[in-house]
Protein backbone atom coordinates (compact mmCIF):
# COMPACT_ATOMS: atom_id res chain seq x y z
CA UNK A 1 0.00 0.00 0.00
CA UNK A 2 1.35 3.01 -0.87
CA UNK A 3 1.81 6.33 1.56
CA UNK A 4 -0.73 8.33 -0.71
CA UNK A 5 -3.21 7.03 -2.79
CA UNK A 6 -5.39 8.89 -5.32
CA UNK A 7 -8.86 7.86 -7.44
CA UNK A 8 -9.66 7.62 -10.15
CA UNK A 9 -6.23 7.92 -12.00
CA UNK A 10 -8.03 9.15 -15.04
CA UNK A 11 -11.57 11.25 -15.26
CA UNK A 12 -12.93 12.43 -18.13
CA UNK A 13 -16.06 14.79 -17.73
CA UNK A 14 -18.41 17.18 -19.42
CA UNK A 15 -19.02 20.60 -18.04
CA UNK A 16 -22.40 19.94 -16.40
CA UNK A 17 -20.84 17.21 -14.92
CA UNK A 18 -20.15 16.86 -11.02
CA UNK A 19 -17.68 14.34 -9.90
CA UNK A 20 -15.34 13.86 -6.64
CA UNK A 21 -11.50 12.96 -6.58
CA UNK A 22 -10.46 11.17 -3.52
CA UNK A 23 -7.18 10.80 -1.66
CA UNK A 24 -6.49 8.66 1.50
CA UNK A 25 -3.28 8.91 3.24
CA UNK A 26 -1.84 5.87 5.19
CA UNK A 27 0.91 7.91 7.09
CA UNK A 28 -0.32 8.98 9.96
CA UNK A 29 -0.39 12.79 8.79
CA UNK A 30 -2.24 15.56 9.87
CA UNK A 31 -1.94 17.84 6.39
CA UNK A 32 -3.21 17.04 3.67
CA UNK A 33 -2.97 19.31 0.30
CA UNK A 34 -4.42 19.81 -3.25
CA UNK A 35 -2.36 20.93 -6.14
CA UNK A 36 -2.87 21.55 -9.56
CA UNK A 37 -0.46 20.70 -11.88
CA UNK A 38 -0.41 22.02 -15.65
CA UNK A 39 2.14 21.63 -18.31
CA UNK A 40 4.89 23.80 -18.29
CA UNK A 41 3.51 26.02 -14.96
CA UNK A 42 4.54 25.58 -11.86
CA UNK A 43 2.50 23.36 -9.60
CA UNK A 44 -0.13 25.43 -8.23
CA UNK A 45 -1.82 25.12 -4.52
CA UNK A 46 -5.21 24.68 -3.89
CA UNK A 47 -6.28 23.82 -0.49
CA UNK A 48 -4.17 22.78 2.71
CA UNK A 49 -6.35 21.18 5.56
CA UNK A 50 -4.64 20.59 8.72
CA UNK A 51 -6.06 18.37 11.39
CA UNK A 52 -9.14 18.68 9.24
CA UNK A 53 -9.66 21.97 9.09
CA UNK A 54 -8.66 24.54 6.02
CA UNK A 55 -5.94 26.46 6.64
CA UNK A 56 -5.17 28.13 3.06
CA UNK A 57 -7.43 28.45 0.22
CA UNK A 58 -5.45 30.15 -2.59
CA UNK A 59 -8.51 32.04 -4.31
CA UNK A 60 -9.62 28.75 -6.24
CA UNK A 61 -13.25 29.00 -7.84
CA UNK A 62 -15.89 27.83 -6.29
CA UNK A 63 -16.25 25.17 -8.77
CA UNK A 64 -14.14 22.94 -6.53
CA UNK A 65 -15.70 22.19 -3.29
CA UNK A 66 -12.88 20.47 -0.98
CA UNK A 67 -13.67 18.11 1.84
CA UNK A 68 -11.88 16.85 4.46
CA UNK A 69 -13.61 14.23 6.84
CA UNK A 70 -10.73 12.91 8.49
CA UNK A 71 -6.71 13.62 8.91
CA UNK A 72 -6.94 10.27 6.11
CA UNK A 73 -9.38 11.30 3.53
CA UNK A 74 -9.97 14.12 1.38
CA UNK A 75 -12.05 15.00 -1.36
CA UNK A 76 -12.18 17.60 -4.26
CA UNK A 77 -15.85 17.90 -5.41
CA UNK A 78 -16.07 19.09 -8.68
CA UNK A 79 -19.08 20.66 -10.97
CA UNK A 80 -19.64 23.15 -13.83
CA UNK A 81 -15.93 22.48 -14.49
CA UNK A 82 -14.44 24.57 -17.49
CA UNK A 83 -11.95 22.90 -20.37
CA UNK A 84 -9.14 25.02 -18.56
CA UNK A 85 -9.69 23.22 -15.61
CA UNK A 86 -8.46 20.17 -17.03
CA UNK A 87 -4.95 19.13 -15.25
CA UNK A 88 -3.16 16.37 -13.24
CA UNK A 89 -4.47 17.40 -9.47
CA UNK A 90 -2.14 16.55 -7.01
CA UNK A 91 -2.97 15.06 -3.41
CA UNK A 92 -0.27 15.59 -1.24
CA UNK A 93 0.30 15.17 3.22
CA UNK A 94 2.67 16.06 5.19
CA UNK A 95 3.26 15.60 9.06
CA UNK A 96 1.95 18.63 10.49
CA UNK A 97 0.88 21.20 7.90
CA UNK A 98 2.79 24.33 8.47
CA UNK A 99 4.30 24.12 5.25
CA UNK A 100 7.47 23.70 3.62
CA UNK A 101 8.22 20.36 5.55
CA UNK A 102 8.37 17.09 3.82
CA UNK A 103 5.55 16.04 1.09
CA UNK A 104 4.65 13.02 0.17
CA UNK A 105 2.29 12.71 -2.82
CA UNK A 106 -0.20 10.53 -4.57
CA UNK A 107 0.32 9.69 -8.05
CA UNK A 108 -2.45 12.45 -9.36
CA UNK A 109 -6.03 12.35 -11.19
CA UNK A 110 -5.68 13.07 -14.41
CA UNK A 111 -8.87 15.46 -15.45
CA UNK A 112 -9.68 16.22 -18.84
CA UNK A 113 -12.77 18.40 -19.13
CA UNK A 114 -14.66 18.33 -22.71
CA UNK B 1 6.27 38.54 -5.75
CA UNK B 2 8.22 35.41 -5.17
CA UNK B 3 8.76 33.35 -7.80
CA UNK B 4 11.47 29.99 -8.87
CA UNK B 5 12.38 29.62 -12.34
CA UNK B 6 13.73 26.49 -13.88
CA UNK B 7 14.79 26.07 -17.51
CA UNK B 8 11.67 23.40 -18.81
CA UNK B 9 13.78 21.19 -20.70
CA UNK B 10 17.62 19.03 -20.17
CA UNK B 11 19.34 16.54 -22.51
CA UNK B 12 21.81 14.49 -21.54
CA UNK B 13 23.85 11.22 -22.78
CA UNK B 14 23.94 8.14 -20.65
CA UNK B 15 27.02 8.04 -18.38
CA UNK B 16 27.37 11.78 -18.75
CA UNK B 17 26.46 14.11 -15.28
CA UNK B 18 23.19 16.03 -15.56
CA UNK B 19 23.41 19.71 -14.16
CA UNK B 20 19.69 21.42 -13.46
CA UNK B 21 19.75 24.82 -12.31
CA UNK B 22 16.93 26.52 -10.43
CA UNK B 23 16.71 30.66 -9.66
CA UNK B 24 14.55 31.81 -6.53
CA UNK B 25 14.02 35.27 -5.30
CA UNK B 26 13.08 34.78 -2.09
CA UNK B 27 16.30 35.72 0.12
CA UNK B 28 14.51 34.57 3.27
CA UNK B 29 14.46 31.20 2.07
CA UNK B 30 15.22 29.13 4.82
CA UNK B 31 15.20 25.62 2.65
CA UNK B 32 15.18 24.56 -0.96
CA UNK B 33 14.05 21.40 -1.89
CA UNK B 34 14.35 18.92 -5.29
CA UNK B 35 11.64 17.35 -5.52
CA UNK B 36 11.30 14.24 -8.80
CA UNK B 37 8.91 13.53 -10.44
CA UNK B 38 8.23 10.19 -12.63
CA UNK B 39 6.27 9.61 -15.75
CA UNK B 40 2.88 8.77 -14.44
CA UNK B 41 3.38 9.16 -10.85
CA UNK B 42 3.35 11.97 -8.05
CA UNK B 43 6.36 13.51 -6.49
CA UNK B 44 9.07 12.26 -4.42
CA UNK B 45 11.16 14.11 -2.43
CA UNK B 46 14.57 13.62 -3.78
CA UNK B 47 16.96 15.98 -1.42
CA UNK B 48 16.59 19.10 0.21
CA UNK B 49 19.64 21.96 1.43
CA UNK B 50 19.18 24.22 4.56
CA UNK B 51 19.98 28.05 3.45
CA UNK B 52 23.02 28.22 5.63
CA UNK B 53 24.84 25.30 3.58
CA UNK B 54 27.11 25.45 0.42
CA UNK B 55 26.88 22.18 -0.68
CA UNK B 56 25.00 18.62 0.27
CA UNK B 57 25.61 15.36 -1.51
CA UNK B 58 24.42 12.29 -1.57
CA UNK B 59 25.34 9.23 -3.19
CA UNK B 60 25.27 10.44 -7.18
CA UNK B 61 23.37 13.79 -6.36
CA UNK B 62 25.06 17.14 -5.29
CA UNK B 63 23.07 20.13 -4.48
CA UNK B 64 25.14 23.51 -4.51
CA UNK B 65 23.35 26.50 -3.57
CA UNK B 66 24.83 30.00 -3.64
CA UNK B 67 22.94 32.46 -1.50
CA UNK B 68 24.42 35.80 -3.12
CA UNK B 69 22.72 35.05 -6.31
CA UNK B 70 19.56 32.79 -5.28
CA UNK B 71 21.21 29.68 -7.14
CA UNK B 72 20.18 25.87 -6.43
CA UNK B 73 21.74 23.79 -8.87
CA UNK B 74 21.27 19.82 -8.58
CA UNK B 75 23.81 17.78 -9.80
CA UNK B 76 23.18 13.90 -11.07
CA UNK B 77 26.24 11.89 -11.78
CA UNK B 78 26.64 9.14 -14.25
CA UNK B 79 23.05 9.69 -15.52
CA UNK B 80 21.16 6.48 -15.99
CA UNK B 81 17.45 5.91 -18.04
CA UNK B 82 15.98 5.87 -14.83
CA UNK B 83 16.78 9.18 -13.82
CA UNK B 84 14.45 10.56 -16.76
CA UNK B 85 11.93 12.45 -15.10
CA UNK B 86 11.07 16.46 -14.47
CA UNK B 87 12.66 17.44 -11.18
CA UNK B 88 11.13 20.31 -9.59
CA UNK B 89 12.82 22.89 -7.41
CA UNK B 90 11.24 24.70 -4.59
CA UNK B 91 11.80 27.16 -2.02
CA UNK B 92 10.09 27.22 1.19
CA UNK B 93 9.46 31.17 1.66
CA UNK B 94 9.13 33.46 4.37
CA UNK B 95 5.47 32.44 4.82
CA UNK B 96 6.32 28.79 5.52
CA UNK B 97 4.87 27.92 1.86
CA UNK B 98 6.51 26.30 -0.67
CA UNK B 99 6.84 28.42 -3.67
CA UNK B 100 7.26 25.88 -6.42
CA UNK B 101 9.47 25.91 -10.05
CA UNK B 102 7.49 24.78 -13.50
CA UNK B 103 9.89 21.69 -13.76
CA UNK B 104 12.84 20.41 -16.01
CA UNK B 105 11.83 17.55 -17.79
CA UNK B 106 15.10 15.66 -17.96
CA UNK B 107 16.21 13.74 -21.40
CA UNK B 108 18.65 11.14 -21.43
CA UNK B 109 19.76 10.09 -24.94
CA UNK B 110 22.06 6.66 -25.42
Amino acid sequence: ETGVTQTPRHLVMGMTNKKSLKCEQHLGHNAMYWYKQSAKKPLELMFVYSLEERVENNSVPSRFSPECPNSSHLFLHLHTLQPEDSALYLCASSQDGGGGEKLFFGSGTQLSVL
Amino acid sequence: GEDVEQSLFLSVREGDSSVINCTYTDSSSTYLYWYKQEPGAGLQLLTYIFSNMDMKQDQRLTVLLNKKDKHLSLRIADTQTGDSAIYFCAERASNYQLIWGAGTKLIIKP
